[in-house]
């Protein structure tokens, strides 16, 4: 099946520090979006994203849709301890059917620098 | 309540049990899923139900059986399990087959 690469699969932040990561894949997608699931929590969408090139922001969160419509990286600013958890990028690649299906990318876990 | 509720939040069985995850949205949804997470895996997508009609079931075992009484229920009835299918089970909403999702907190399972 189809699959997204979402890199890192975990970083370490300290507070105050910018963070990146982002995904990509060989299908191209009409939708992108990011979440982020907290321990014991079900994923909570971040920002979605559905047009290439589209840059949208959230707070200290940003997200791009890549102009190939093949990738996408979400950016956060000055990292607060709260901002600690597993970031999922997911992928539409049409609409209606199985095409409206989101495809999850395996995660980002973000942990606070000991 | 608002959002997607699932209930029970914690479940432990034994392989010859028989129990059902319930799931609840109070968002006007026409389509809601089951999700599995297990650890290091990527989401994956079990089932889809749009207007209460299944649209996709992803090769999932008969040990797993899902049931749509309305757009705003989803059950999952579970049935002589194994050890690995223990995981975290989660429902998701959407307006329809286009739109993005909503998902509850999850229920997590312990097959013993």
């Amino acid at each position: 099946g189809q699959q997204l690469n979402q890199s890192p699969q975990s970083m370490f932040i300290q507070e105050g520090e910018d963070v990146s990561m982002n995904c990509t894949s060989s299908s191209i997608f009409n939708t992108w979006l990011w979440y982020k699931q907290d321990p014991g929590e079900g994923p909570v969408l971040l920002i979605a994203l559905y047009k290439a090139g589209e840059l949208t922001s959230n707070g200290r969160l940003t997200a791009q849709f890549g102009i190939t419509r093949k990738d996408s990286f979400l950016n956060i600013s000055a990292s607060i301890p709260s901002d600690v958890g597993i970031y999922f990028c997911a992928g539409q690649l049409g609409y209606g059917g199985s095409q409206g299906n989101l495809i999850f990318g395996k995660g980002t876990k973000l942990s606070v620098k000991p | 309540e608002t959002g997607v509720t699932q209930t029970p939040r914690h479940l432990v069985m034994g392989m010859t049990n028989k129990k059902s995850l319930k799931c609840e949205q109070h968002l006007g949804h026409n389509a809601m899923y089951w999700y599995k997470q297990s650890a290091k895996k990527p989401l994956e997508l079990m089932f889809v139900y749009s207007l209460e009609e299944r649209v996709e079931n992803n090769s999932v075992p008969s040990r797993f059986s899902p049931e749509c009484p309305n757009s705003s229920h989803l059950f999952l009835h579970l049935h002589t399990l194994q050890p690995e299918d223990s995981a975290l089970y989660l429902c998701a909403s959407s307006q329809d087959l286009r739109g993005w999702y909503t998902f509850g907190s999850g229920t997590r399972l312990t097959v013993v």
